[in-house]
């Protein structure tokens, strides 16, 4: 119940494509589902993140999209860059009052050629 | 956010030495956590680490092997004790800056490699 499941586990795209990454979470108690990019050698980097009152965020090219019956969330990112290559990892988390840990998934490895 | 940083960024380290890593950060924050990153894996929760009293510790982590302080709002030291090959991995600390609801900001990690 205190998983995330992430997938695909790596993603190959072309320059100006979308990139889709999904993942999907048992707990309901879950309230906040953060998205962290990391490049090789780098902590984590907070991207983006969505509450579940809302269905829809986004941040410039990157959307995330949420299905609380569903129980699932996405990261889009649009016209993807060479720059975006890197490692994506969705998360949950109960907040306030229980704990605010971060439950991972187990990440993407997005590749986006020229 | 915050700037966090970590010391040492990497190390080598023999079997059944131990290891401090300091986290420090920039401004106050109310929560300071400790994660493992195995080569190419997701992050694991190691534990939280209180201000002022003993952290709190995920399941599979223990005390002995994972002691932590914080003694104050900025600053945290993990230390992995009585190391093995095993114990190869990047730690991170992460916090919660005060004022931020739900974001959680990672250092960029220390390397660990035991041999």
């Amino acid at each position: 119940q205190q998983q995330v499941k992430q997938s695909p586990q790596s993603l190959i795209v072309q320059k100006g494509g979308i990139s889709i990454i999904n993942c999907a979470y048992e707990n309901t108690a879950f309230d906040y589902f953060p998205w962290y990019q990391q490049f090789p050698g780098k902590g984590p980097a907070l991207l983006i993140a969505i509450r579940p009152d809302v269905s829809e965020k986004k941040e410039g090219r990157f959307t995330i999209s949420f299905n609380k019956s569903a129980k699932q969330f996405s990261l889009h990112i649009m016209d993807s860059q060479p720059g975006d290559s890197a490692t994506y990892f969705c998360a949950a988390s109960m907040f306030p009052g229980n704990t605010d840990k971060l439950i991972f998934g187990t990440g993407t490895r997005l590749q986006v050629f020229p | 956010s915050a700037v966090i940083s970590q010391k040492p960024s990497r190390d080598i380290c023999q079997r059944g030495t131990s290891l401090t890593i300091q986290c420090q950060v920039d401004s106050q924050v109310t929560m300071m956590f400790w994660y493992r990153q195995q080569p190419g894996q997701s992050l694991t929760l190691i534990a939280t680490a209180n201000q002022g009293s003993e952290a709190t510790y995920e399941s599979g982590f223990v005390i002995d092997k994972f002691p932590i302080s914080r003694p104050n709002l900025t600053f945290s030291t993990l230390t992995v004790s009585n190391m093995s090959p095993e114990d190869s991995s990047i730690y991170l600390c992460s916090v919660i800056p005060r004022g931020a609801a739900y974001e959680q900001y990672f250092g960029p990690g220390t390397r660990l490699t035991v041999t």
